[in-house]
């Protein structure tokens, strides 16, 4: 078990809804990441968050957006919900500024319909 | 631009077979880090290994290894005497220098069965 717990665990959404997911990072960590993960794909990369801030966005459009609190852990927002949203979600922590690797939680399956 | 290629969509072996994973990035950055990550049904992604571009040593663990050829760009992962336990997604990821291993850059995965 790596500490890093999401919630919820599965979620069902209509079309064009909003959603927000959770993501309690490690004790110690201070940087979280997203990742999409469709079904039969490997995770993509969302964004991370350091310090509150945004620290790097891989290809994603602009309604998918986060936030962190000082406590380290973050969530999610998506909004106008597409079915091709439809994932598995998963939140990574880590620590930046050593040379860590990233742990993550059990995800979030979304579900759009 | 980083990619990752893992050609081998779906593997079946049989119990106490070895099998090796193959792993093929691609990369600008002089600096990175390689990485396996094991998924099993339950969908949260088990850190296996990380290692440092330049550290070109194989390592062992246990009935895991691992070996990374920098010249062949090829980090390959290889499971002796395999266990109905291994069966799992079998990730290969790639990220940028210290400080962002969390900015991952995964494959499409390696689909592992392993049957009695």
């Amino acid at each position: 078990e790596t500490g890093v717990t999401q919630s919820p665990t599965h979620l069902i959404k209509t079309r064009g809804q909003q959603v927000t997911l959770r993501c309690s990072s490690q004790s110690g960590h201070n940087t979280v990441s997203w990742y999409q993960q469709a079904l039969g794909q490997g995770p993509q990369f969302i964004f991370q968050y350091y310090r509150e801030e945004e620290n790097g966005r891989g290809n994603f459009p602009p309604r998918f957006s986060g936030l962190q609190f000082p406590n380290y852990s973050s969530e999610l927002n998506v909004n106008a919900l597409e079915l091709d949203d439809s994932a598995l979600y998963l939140c990574a922590s880590s620590w930046t500024g050593g040379n860590t690797e990233a742990f993550f939680g059990q995800g979030t399956r979304l579900t759009v319909v | 631009a980083q990619k990752v290629t893992q050609a081998q969509t779906e593997i079946s072996v049989v119990e106490k077979e070895d099998v090796t994973l193959d792993c093929v990035y691609e990369t600008r950055d002089t600096t990175y880090y390689l990485f396996w990550y094991k998924q099993p049904p339950s969908g949260e992604l088990v850190f296996l290994i990380r290692r440092n571009s330049f550290d070109e040593q194989n390592e062992i663990s246990g009935r895991y290894s691992w070996n990374f050829q920098k010249s062949t760009s090829s980090f390959n992962f290889t499971i002796t005497a395999s266990q109905v336990v291994d069966s799992a997604v079998y990730f290969c990821a790639l990220s940028p220098p210290t400080g962002t291993a969390s900015k991952l850059t995964f494959g499409t995965g390696t689909r592992l069965q392993v049957t009695l």
